[in-house]
């Protein structure tokens, strides 16, 4: 079983500056992640996510995630942030191996953009 | 740009009443899905669907669901009896075959009273 903590319910940012939305997990197999913006009254659009290779990626609008396998952790970046960047963060996760294509979330993290 | 769709936006029912959540997904795609957001509350599977029958279901998804693909573009989620705490917004999702990324509707809030 997997399952993903999102430390930080929310994150008040001024524009322009950076931010980082922290993103834990635990699974007792290898995993795929991923990094879902919903913005209001909208669905879960994928912003980016990890499947192999290079540990840096690069996502929509400017966000990057770095994996880092020794503290099973996959924080979003942006290194400048603008207004329109204000929603709801999620980062999931889903088994390589068995547990079917199913993704399991985190709680979510409310990024708020002040100007 | 092809997208998830799901109707109705909001579902007001009272409680011991059927509901039926209902979702479009995107054509070619062989995989589907239902996932639900209880307020405040992280994003929880519920069940997969492929090749016409259940791949996985959670533990949430008791007798009182079930899902159906009636014909060759809808994907719909029945609830028989609802309860108070199904109360939630319910995210459809659909996934083609080969690839990873699941493409989610906009979700419909189900509100039971």
């Amino acid at each position: 079983a997997q399952s993903v903590t999102q430390l930080d319910s929310q994150v008040p940012v001024f524009e322009e500056a950076p931010v980082e939305l922290r993103c834990n997990y635990s699974s007792s197999v290898s995993v795929y992640l991923f990094w879902y913006v919903q913005y209001p009254n909208q669905g879960l659009q994928l912003l980016l996510k990890y499947l192999s290779g290079s540990t840096l990626v690069k996502g929509i609008n400017g966000f990057e995630a770095e994996f880092n396998k020794s503290q099973t952790s996959f924080h979003l970046r942006k290194p400048s942030v603008h207004i329109s960047d204000t929603a709801e963060y999620f980062c999931a996760v889903r088994s390589l191996t068995g547990g079917g294509n199913k993704l399991t979330f985190g709680t979510g993290t409310q990024l708020k953009v002040e100007l | 740009e092809p997208e998830v769709t799901q109707t109705p936006s909001h579902q007001v029912t009272q409680m011991g009443q059927e509901v039926i959540l209902r979702c479009v997904p995107i054509s070619n795609h062989l995989y589907f899905y239902w996932y639900r957001q209880i307020l405040g509350q992280k994003v929880e599977f519920l069940v997969s669907f492929y090749n016409n029958e259940i791949s996985e279901k959670s533990e949430i998804f008791d007798d009182q669901f079930s899902v159906e693909r009636p014909d060759g573009s809808n994907f719909t989620l029945k609830i028989r009896s609802t309860k108070l705490e199904d109360s939630a917004m319910y995210f459809c999702a659909s996934k083609v075959q080969g690839y990873n990324e699941q493409f989610f509707g906009p979700g419909t809030r189900l509100t039971v009273l």
